[in-house]
């Protein structure tokens, strides 16, 4: 198992540019979420699905859209990208049962640079 | 909403000396607690997990944590330092359909 993937690790985009980081996962989970870490700041979540064709908003969505049109797949759309979108975006995914007993595994990060 | 605080954003042990990282979590309901370890340019990955078994977990490279439900906290400890044991640690309640995660710690080991 490859476990989650994302791509591309490293990107710079300009203020205003759009760009799409993808996450795929071969675990068969149901639940997916993307977050993002800021220093002195944790991980804050983005957006979250519970399954294809489910998403909803985490503690930070604005200026970002995802979809899940399969389960393996949960790509995480920029708009229009402004420099406070500058930090380390990472993709993880779990199972979902009940009262989110499961662990979430996360993949290795994509780093974003907006000037 | 359920939250985690850990205290110290920064810790410094020497080799060998007892590690505790401090986490305190709020949930109205019995949570499930995890801890993470981010080690530099990686993702995150599992050490340990409460899921209202045990109240002391035991983790992957010697740590373990205690479930305190009357101090709402959940603390990671490892009797022994070791330099590899140098990262980012993050504390996790799970629960309403989401993750909430601490600021994190950040561990130094002094040789």
């Amino acid at each position: 198992n490859a476990g989650v993937t994302q791509t591309p690790k490293f990107q710079v985009l300009k203020t205003g540019q759009s760009m799409t980081l993808q996450c795929a996962q071969d675990m068969n989970h149901e639940y997916m979420s993307w977050y993002r870490q800021d220093p002195g700041m944790g991980l804050r979540l983005i957006h979250y699905s519970v399954g294809a064709g489910i998403t909803d908003q985490g503690e930070v969505p604005n200026g970002y859209n995802v979809s899940r049109s399969t389960t393996e797949d949960f790509p995480l759309r920029l708009l229009s990208a402004a420099p406070s979108q500058t930090s380390v975006y990472f993709c993880a995914s779990s199972y979902s049962g009940g009262l989110f007993s499961y662990e979430q595994y996360f993949g290795p990060g994509t780093r974003l640079t907006v000037t | 909403a359920q939250s985690v605080t850990q205290l110290g954003s920064h810790v410094s042990v020497s080799e060998g000396a007892l590690v505790l990282l401090r986490c305190n979590y709020s949930s109205s309901v019995p949570p499930y607690l995890f801890w993470y370890v981010q080690y530099p340019n990686q993702g995150l990955q599992l050490l340990l997990k409460y899921t209202s078994a045990a109240t002391l977990v035991k983790g992957i490279n010697g740590f373990e944590a205690e479930f305190k439900k009357s101090e709402t906290s959940f603390h990671l400890t490892k009797p022994s330092a070791h330099m590899s044991d140098a990262a980012e640690y993050f504390c996790a309640v799970s629960g309403e359909g989401q993750f909430y995660f601490g600021t994190g710690t950040s561990l130094t080991v002094i040789p």
